[in-house]
Order: structure tokens, then C-alpha cells, then sequence
């Protein structure tokens, strides 16, 4: 299995900060990398994919980077509505997976 | 605009099979040659994703559940299913049914509500 670790776990911020969140691969995944928002009892949402497009009607604040087994996620300027848990989710093998999430509040 | 909603029993009983169906809206489930898949999140944890099965056929399993899951398609329901089987407590979980719309880079675009399925006697 592809073991996807995210950090941090968790993090507090103020709107308008840069926020940034990072994941890493157990070995390269090339760019098959996602990321994803969820809210309480929500499903998760799409919001980046092949590591760096924007899914569409996704905010233009959030951007994605990154390739082999080093990705970030950045929230350019953050709003109190993108608080909410974030995964990462790579797509390189068969057996997909999930990184554990980072759980961002808003001060 | 497609939209997922999964149905079945809330409650299983241990050592009992667990069965969800995905209802597929708003186009066709064979449109695009997509692929169907389960993932599940227990309470307060992470996704795990289950498998995924395409709508010529193709399956795949997560290894770690592959002896237990069964995933089916009928596209004159333009539904899916998930079939598990010999349930313990460790599968009380909220199930999501989530589409690939296999564009060439996997990624899950559409996904339902999800179902929470507790198992219990």
C-alpha cells in the first residue's frame, strides 16, 4: 500500500493567513494526487486534482503543487467558511488512499 | 448535474451481510465510462476506500477487505451495490458511494450523502 501523511494534523489560523498543508507519499506517485474538503456530516468535496487543477467552481484561493512524494495544498487567503477536516488522496495505484486529514479552525 | 444517493438498512446484525445500494441521477451511469466506488469513514477517522467496479464489468478490491466485498452494477437501475459480508463492529461506519469519472487522472467528483451503517445485535 501507498501510505499518504499529512501534517499537520491539525492548525488554527485567522481568516486571511496563507495556510498551508502538506502530504507526502510513501513512494513516488507521480502527480496522481487529490485533495479533498470535508464539513461535519457532509460529504467530501473535490477541490484539487492531478496535484495542482482546480476543480471547477472551487475558489481560486486554493491551489495545489507538488510531484513524486512531496505535495502541498495552499489557501491563499483564508475564509472563515474553509474551515473544515482536508485529505489527500493518491490515485497511483489501484489501492486508492487517503492521507489521515488535517483539521483547520478558524481563529 | 449527477447526484448519488445511497439507501439501505441502518442497522446489521454481526456475522450478517451488509448490502447498499448508490442511485445514480441525473445521467446515465454508463455515460463516460466511469467507475462506481464505495468508500467508508467510521466515526470521527479517516476514508478508506473499499473498491470500485466499472460498468463493463472491471473490479477492483482493497486488499484488505477483497475476501468480504462485492461490488455490482445494474444499469437499468442506473444503480450500484455494495455487498459485505461477516460484519463486526469495526464495519459501524458512514458509507459514501463516489464516481471516477475516469478522466485519465482518478479522482472522486461526485459523491452522495453517505448512509451510516452501525453494526449491532
Amino acid at each position: 500500500d501507498i501510505q499518504m501523511t499529512q501534517s499537520p494534523s491539525s492548525l488554527s489560523a485567522s481568516v486571511g493567513d496563507r495556510v498551508t498543508i502538506t502530504c507526502r507519499a510513501s513512494q513516488s506517485i507521480s502527480s496522481y494526487l487529490n485533495w479533498y474538503q470535508q464539513k461535519p456530516g457532509k460529504a467530501p468535496k473535490l477541490l484539487i486534482y492531478a496535484a495542482s487543477s482546480l476543480q471547477s467552481g472551487v475558489p481560486s484561493r486554493f491551489s495545489g503543487s507538488g510531484s513524486g512524494t512531496d505535495f502541498t495544498l495552499t489557501i491563499s487567503s483564508l475564509q472563515p467558511e474553509d474551515s473544515g477536516t482536508y485529505y489527500c488522496q493518491q490515485s497511483y495505484s489501484i489501492l486508492i488512499t487517503f492521507g489521515q486529514g488535517t483539521r483547520l479552525e478558524i481563529k | 448535474q449527477v447526484q448519488l444517493q445511497e439507501s439501505g438498512p441502518g442497522l446489521v446484525q454481526p456475522s450478517q451481510t451488509l448490502s447498499l445500494t448508490c442511485t445514480v441521477s441525473g445521467g446515465s451511469i454508463s455515460s463516460g465510462s466511469p467507475y462506481w466506488s464505495w468508500i467508508r469513514q467510521p466515526a470521527g477517522k479517516g476514508l478508506e476506500w473499499l473498491g470500485r467496479m466499472s460498468t463493463s464489468g472491471s473490479t477492483n478490491y482493497n486488499p484488505s477487505l477483497k475476501s468480504r466485498v462485492t461490488i455490482s452494477v445494474d444499469k437499468s437501475k442506473n444503480q450500484f451495490s455494495l455487498k459485505l459480508s461477516s460484519v463486526t463492529a469495526a464495519d459501524t461506519a458512514v458509507y459514501y458511494c463516489a464516481r471516477d469519472p475516469s478522466s485519465g487522472w482518478p479522482y472522486f467528483d461526485y459523491w452522495g450523502q453517505g448512509a451510516l451503517v452501525t453494526v449491532s445485535s
